[in-house]
């Protein structure tokens, strides 16, 4: 089956550090989306990609769909406390398949 | 616009008892997909409807069903609880339009216990 591997599974920064994560998939696919999900709470979608090579940003976000079209990276810039949660990465159409989450700790 | 809704938020449950979660779909959407979340195996997918039939299904057994209302509006259905469907059951809405700009809306989740 699909299969997504996201890394890492967590990460512990001092706010104000630029945080980098990313997904790699076993075959190609044509949607890359990224989610922020809070303690209790559902996933917030992010971001979404749709072509190869894309780079998409949303304030300090950043996400990028790998050209080879098997991977994505979401980048944070100047973090800040209220950045922790469990970042998702996400592909499909109508049924989405999740890699397991990068959990994010910022320290003030 | 108001987003995706979904009753209960919690329930207890006892194992060989059923239970009925709700969705609202945010206003407009007519796909509705369920996941269920768990620590150990992460997000996975259900089940999806679209214009109230069935379109796809996760691999889960037939103790998990759904079905999706005329306005749009879901149900799931849990039957003979196990110990093992403890979990955070996610619904998630979208406008499904042409692929593959499909995004998909999640609403806060129905948390149920198993004892």
């Amino acid at each position: 089956g699909q299969q997504l591997n996201q890394s890492p599974q967590s990460m512990f920064i001092q706010e104000g550090e630029d945080v980098s994560m990313n997904c790699t998939s076993s075959s190609i696919f044509n949607t890359w989306l990224w989610y922020k999900q809070d303690p209790g709470e559902g996933p917030v979608l992010l971001i979404a990609l749709y072509k190869a090579g894309e780079l998409t940003s949303n304030g300090r976000l950043t996400a990028q769909f790998g050209i080879t079209r098997k991977d994505s990276f979401l980048n944070i810039s100047a973090s800040i406390p209220s950045d922790v949660g469990i970042y998702f990465c996400g592909r499909g159409y109508s049924t989405l398949t999740f890699g397991k989450g990068t959990m994010l700790l910022v320290s003030p | 616009k108001a987003g995706v809704t979904q009753t209960p938020r919690y329930l207890i449950k006892t194992r060989g008892q059923q239970v009925t979660l709700s969705c609202s779909p945010i206003s407009g959407h007519r796909s509705v997909s369920w996941y269920q979340q768990t620590p150990g195996q992460g997000l996975q997918f259900l089940f999806e409807y679209f214009s109230e039939t069935q379109r796809n299904k996760g691999n889960f057994p037939g103790r998990f069903s759904g079905r999706q209302f005329s306005n749009s509006r879901s149900e799931m259905n849990v039957s003979t609880l196990e110990l093992g469907d403890s979990a955070l059951y996610l619904c998630a809405s979208s406008l499904a339009r042409q692929v593959p700009y499909n995004e998909q809306f999640f609403g806060p989740g129905t948390r149920l216990t198993v004892l």
